[in-house]
């Protein structure tokens, strides 16, 4: 079946540790997203990209890092720099006007 | 930021009434919109879309409305289920700017 697959589901990091969410998608999409979401909030953009090689800043990209190497592929890094990283992470691929969401992330600083 | 972190606002409707969510948008080169239900713990689900060429569009037991003039966009769920529960997103986006940006979000609360 298509569709966006994030792993793993729960992640939980040390301070002063770097950590990598995957996203991963079948569906053939140019733009990817991620998104980050706190308790009882909305989502904030962190980091996009239209195509392959190519990336952009999102609205708190700050402690944050991505990769899009393959155009399936959108890998987040969180870094030590993130001085508040739990939050529930959310990838998204959009094909023209509908974007596909992912199941999340939840990560949790330990 | 084009989305803020404020805590969500909350809509409670009895089981059976129409519900109305709101959204103002923020960019008025917007020229598609969608909306979002996101259950708790899981990712966003699509539930309807419409383009800035149209006023209203229609699906299953849910209406959208756009008014350009003054950026709002509203969402209307009728005969609320229970299962309806979940926080509704509205999301911005043009092919000019590239990336979809989201609302903060209503949470709905269906009581039987």
């Amino acid at each position: 079946d298509g569709g966006i697959t994030q792993s793993p589901k729960y992640l939980f990091r040390k301070e002063g540790q770097n950590v990598t969410l995957s996203c991963e998608q079948n569906l053939n999409h140019d733009a990817m997203y991620w998104y980050r979401q706190d308790p009882g909030q909305g989502l904030r953009l962190i980091y996009y990209s239209q195509i392959v090689n190519d990336f952009q800043k999102g609205d708190i990209a700050e402690g944050y890092s991505v990769s899009r190497e393959k155009k399936e592929s959108f890998p987040l890094t969180v870094t030590s720099a993130q001085k508040n990283p739990t939050a529930f992470y959310l990838c998204a691929s959009l094909d023209r006007d509908e974007a596909f969401f992912g199941q999340g992330t939840r990560l949790t600083v330990v | 930021g084009e989305s803020v972190g404020l805590h969500l606002p909350t809509l409670s409707v009895q089981e059976g009434d129409n519900s109305i969510i709101n959204c103002a948008y923020s960019n008025s080169a917007s020229d598609y919109f969608i909306w979002y239900k996101q259950e708790s713990g899981k990712g966003p689900q699509f539930i309807i879309d419409i383009r800035s060429n149209m006023d209203k569009r229609q699906g299953q037991r849910v209406t959208v409305l756009l008014n350009k003039t003054v950026k709002h966009l509203s969402l209307q769920i009728a005969a609320t289920q229970p299962g309806d529960s979940a926080v509704y997103f509205c999301a911005e986006g043009s092919k000019s700017f590239q990336k979809l940006v989201f609302g903060t979000g209503t949470r709905l609360l269906v009581s039987p």
